[in-house]
């Protein structure tokens, strides 16, 4: 099955710097990832998706200068979370479409928690 | 608009008990339906999804859901739950035209009891 891998998988960082997260499609190509951010008890939140080869999308609200996504390949996308605060502490999953039409199901990475001090 | 609605954020059930977790959509087209688990500090994983065709749909680790459009529903169900069960699970609606862009529902958190 389609294998999605996330790194690292916790992150504790001072506030202030820059913290920064891969997804891997281990086993197929990834036009297309999408990056969410999960808090606790909650569902998932769509940060960006991220395009290989252009400008990642933003959602309504997420700050495009402070969560930095590049897709440099099909098989891989980063998130940075630059100069980070308390506040951005949270649980970071990125997934990828097995497929490019609406009927493919999304693979998720096991996720990245983010603690901020 | 999309949008995806899961009735109960918590749901108890003992061991060996019939679950149902209640899920609705609402879209302007046809919508393809998937349900999702997680497990603590965990990513997602996808345990069914309905597209075109039979409206039941098996999944694995013995869950199974309906697709019926008349009740704009696909309620995820297991005849008999297992302490194993117990995780989080997430129904989601992804377009079958335009964005394909995903909207997941609030979540429903399964307890399994002895």
């Amino acid at each position: 099955g389609a294998v999605v891998s996330q790194h690292p998988s916790r992150v504790i960082c001072k506030s202030g710097t820059s913290v920064k997260i891969e997804c891997r499609s281990l086993d197929f190509q990834a036009t297309t990832m999408f990056w969410y951010r999960q808090f606790p008890k909650q569902s998932l939140m769509l940060m960006a998706t991220s395009n290989e080869g252009s400008k990642a999308t933003y959602e309504q609200g997420v700050e495009k200068d402070k969560f930095l996504i590049n897709h440099a390949s099909l098989t891989l996308s980063t998130l940075t979370v630059t100069s980070a605060h308390p506040e951005d502490s949270s649980f970071y999953i990125c997934s990828a479409r097995g497929g490019e039409q609406g009927n493919s199901p999304l693979h998720f990475g096991n996720g990245t928690r983010l603690t901020v001090t | 608009a999309q949008s995806v609605t899961q009735l109960g954020s918590h749901v108890s059930v003992s061991e060996g008990a019939l679950v149902l977790l209640r899920c609705n959509y609402s879209s302007s087209v046809p919508p393809y339906l998937f349900w999702y688990v997680q497990y603590p500090n965990q990513g997602l994983q996808l345990l069914l999804k309905y597209t075109t065709g039979a409206t039941l749909v098996k999944g694995i680790n013995g869950f199974e859901a309906e697709f019926k459009k008349s009740e704009t529903s696909f309620h995820l169900t297991k005849p008999s739950a297992h302490m194993s069960d117990a995780a989080e699970y997430f129904c989601a609606v992804s377009l079958s035209s335009g964005t394909y862009k995903y909207i997941f529902g609030t979540g429903t958190r399964l307890k399994v009891l002895a």
